[in-house]
């Protein structure tokens, strides 16, 4: 079974400090993995989205990471500000299926 | 610039009562829409998706059903709700464009049933 996990479940990180989150997912090979962010109580806001012959992609402070070969992706948040307190999902496509597998997420907390 | 819309915000249900979500596009044109549902604490579990008008897949079984009535219109559904029901259900779009479509998604509904 196709599978995707995150870690870590949660983090708690000071303002203006780094960050990475892990994403390893189980299959290969697949279309493309995305990385979402997710407020309380709201709906997934994309971040990046790599296809499987990328390495990298970023969005502002946001940097996604992927080595095909240990079947891993990261997600570094540089000078994280408060409201980058979000859940942080790691999202794959599986070649040939429209189906999305998503990870449970990872609950980030940014203090003051 | 494209819209999704999902209402209610929230809702309260006994066991066995009916339950209708209704999603609704604005901005595109024969999207892709999906319904999800994320139990506390876990991932995303696809529900439905559409490809069209009146075209539903689903993709667990369970006591909930799906229609698209118009293009751009996605309906989730139940006729007698369960206590396992309880969850936040979320509506997405998306235009396939090769291997890199993205899905958007809509602010959700909460769902608890009692």
């Amino acid at each position: 079974k196709n599978q995707v996990e995150q870690s870590p479940q949660s983090l708690i990180i000071l303002e203006g400090k780094n960050c990475t989150l892990q994403c390893n997912y189980t299959v290969s090979p697949f279309s493309n993995l995305r990385w979402y962010k997710q407020d309380t109580g709201r709906g997934p806001v994309s971040l990046t989205i790599m296809t499987f012959s990328e390495n990298t992609k970023s969005n502002g402070r946001y940097t996604a990471t992927l080595d095909a070969d240990t079947k891993q992706s990261s997600l570094h948040i540089t000078a994280s500000q408060l409201s980058d307190s979000a859940s942080y999902i790691c999202v794959v496509r599986w070649t040939g299926r429209r189906a999305l597998t998503f990870g449970s997420g990872t609950r980030l907390q940014v203090q003051p | 610039s494209q819209t999704i819309h999902q209402w209610p915000a929230t809702l309260v249900q006994p066991v066995g009562s009916p339950l209708s979500l209704e999603c609704t596009v604005e901005g595109t044109s024969n999207p892709n829409l999906y319904w999800y549902r994320q139990a506390a604490g876990r991932g995303l579990q696809l529900l439905f998706y559409s490809v069209g008008i009146g075209q539903i897949s689903s993709e667990v079984p369970q006591n909930l059903s799906a229609s698209r009535p118009q293009d751009r219109q996605f309906i989730l559904s139940s006729k007698k709700l369960l206590l396992s029901d309880s969850g936040f259900y979320l509506c997405a779009w998306s235009l396939v464009k090769g291997l890199t479509d993205t899905q958007y998604f809509g602010p959700g509904t909460r769902l608890t049933v009692l």
